[in-house]
This record gives C-alpha cells, sequence and structure tokens, in this order.
C-alpha cells in the first residue's frame, strides 16, 4: 500500500513569491492534514481536508490557503512569502479525521530567501 | 496552559533502560492519543496511539493513559540507541471541530 507522497521535495522561494506544495495521500483516505514545522514552534496545525471541503483551520494568515481535489489530493498554497514561512510542511492522511491515526509524508522543505 | 505539553529534555538513558516520556494535554473532552517518532531529518512515524484510560502495549513500547489527570505516556523497555529520535505527543482536540494538535516533542538520546 503506497505511503503519503509530497512534493516537491525541496523548494528555495524569493520572498514575495508565492508556492504551491502537493500532496497524495494513503489510497482510501478522505483526510489530509497540513503542518509546518519549525524549530522554534515545532508542528503547528494549518488546515484540514476531508472530502474536499475545509474542515478546519489553525491560527495561520490567509497568505496560506488549501484545496482538495475529488481524489483526495491536497494542494496547499502559499502566497507572499516572508522569510518566515521557511520551514519543514507536512501533510498528515488519515482515514476519518483527527481521531483516528495519521500517517504523514516526507515533507516538503521550503526555503525563502 | 498550552494545549499539548511534554518536556523538551534533552532525556538521555543508557541502553537497556526504560526511557520513561510525559505529555498532558488542556482539553477534557479528548478522546484520541498518539505518539510518534521523529529522526532527525526525517517526518514523524506514528508507533503508538491509545483512546482508552489504562496502558497499552505494543512490542517495547507501553502507552499509558489518564484521563482524569489529563495526562498520557510513552513507555520504552529496554531502549536502544536506534531509540534515540524526538517524540511527539499528539492529542485530538475539541474547539467546535476536532485537530489534531502536536507537543513540542522530547529529544531522547539512548547511550550505548
Amino acid at each position: 500500500k503506497a505511503g503519503v507522497t509530497q512534493t516537491p521535495r525541496y523548494l528555495i522561494k524569493t520572498r514575495g513569491q508565492q508556492v504551491t506544495l502537493s500532496c497524495s495521500p494513503i489510497s482510501g483516505h478522505r483526510s489530509v492534514s497540513w503542518y509546518q514545522q519549525t524549530p522554534g514552534q515545532g508542528l503547528q496545525f494549518l488546515f484540514e481536508y476531508f472530502s474536499e471541503t475545509q474542515r478546519n483551520k489553525g491560527n495561520f494568515p490567509g497568505r496560506f490557503s488549501g484545496r482538495q481535489f475529488s481524489n483526495s489530493r491536497s494542494e496547499m498554497n502559499v502566497s507572499t512569502l516572508e522569510l518566515g514561512d521557511s520551514a519543514l510542511y507536512l501533510c498528515a492522511s488519515s482515514g476519518q479525521g483527527a481521531s483516528t491515526e495519521a500517517f504523514f509524508g516526507q515533507g516538503t522543505r521550503l526555503t525563502v530567501v | 496552559q498550552k494545549e499539548v505539553e511534554q518536556n523538551s529534555g534533552p532525556l538521555s538513558v543508557p541502553e537497556g533502560a526504560i526511557a520513561s516520556l510525559n505529555c498532558t494535554y488542556s482539553d477534557r473532552g479528548s478522546q484520541s492519543f498518539f505518539w510518534y517518532r521523529q529522526y532527525s531529518g526525517k517526518s514523524p512515524e506514528l508507533i503508538m496511539f491509545i483512546y482508552s484510560n489504562g496502558d497499552k502495549e505494543d512490542g517495547r513500547f507501553t502507552a499509558q493513559l489518564n484521563k482524569a489527570s489529563q495526562y498520557v505516556s510513552l513507555l520504552i523497555r529496554d531502549s536502544q540507541p536506534s531509540d534515540s529520535a524526538t517524540y511527539l505527543c499528539a492529542v485530538t482536540l475539541w474547539g467546535g471541530s476536532e485537530k489534531l494538535v502536536f507537543g513540542k516533542g522530547t529529544k531522547l538520546t539512548v547511550n550505548p
């Protein structure tokens, strides 16, 4: 059974640019959650999508957005990048959402210069 | 009070010892609790989950849950150098809709 796939693995962007990250969940999983991980803040919840609907959102500015497609694949977009957006972005796939086991992809390492 | 709290460590134990990792959470309504292991430069890996009060054992790992005290722990018996990693506690919190919230993790080092 294939795991969670995130692309790309690494990205370098310039301040002010925008970026789109992709996540393909485990087959049959309908929930995809996104997290930002930095050394100082740990894993912070961005948002969760379930069956193409955003079910929950963390405390991030509106520059961070996402969507989910009918095949459960999800994308996350960050507009007007800031240096502080440099982080490891992780997506987690689960069958039903936050109360069930979640499995992470390898992450996308974003560096903003 | 932070939603999910862990001692940041580092926690250092000798090989063969029992490592004890602790986590407290703020939401009395939480029903689902998870432990993840994260090696340096890697993504978190689910190692245990527990939903009911008491102990749950899986190999060398035991998760313990006490909902009355809002406390969950992970014991690693016969610790090995390969267990050296950061251990993340995650709890499902409610606030209109549920979300999985992580503690900042405890870094464990097992010394040969």
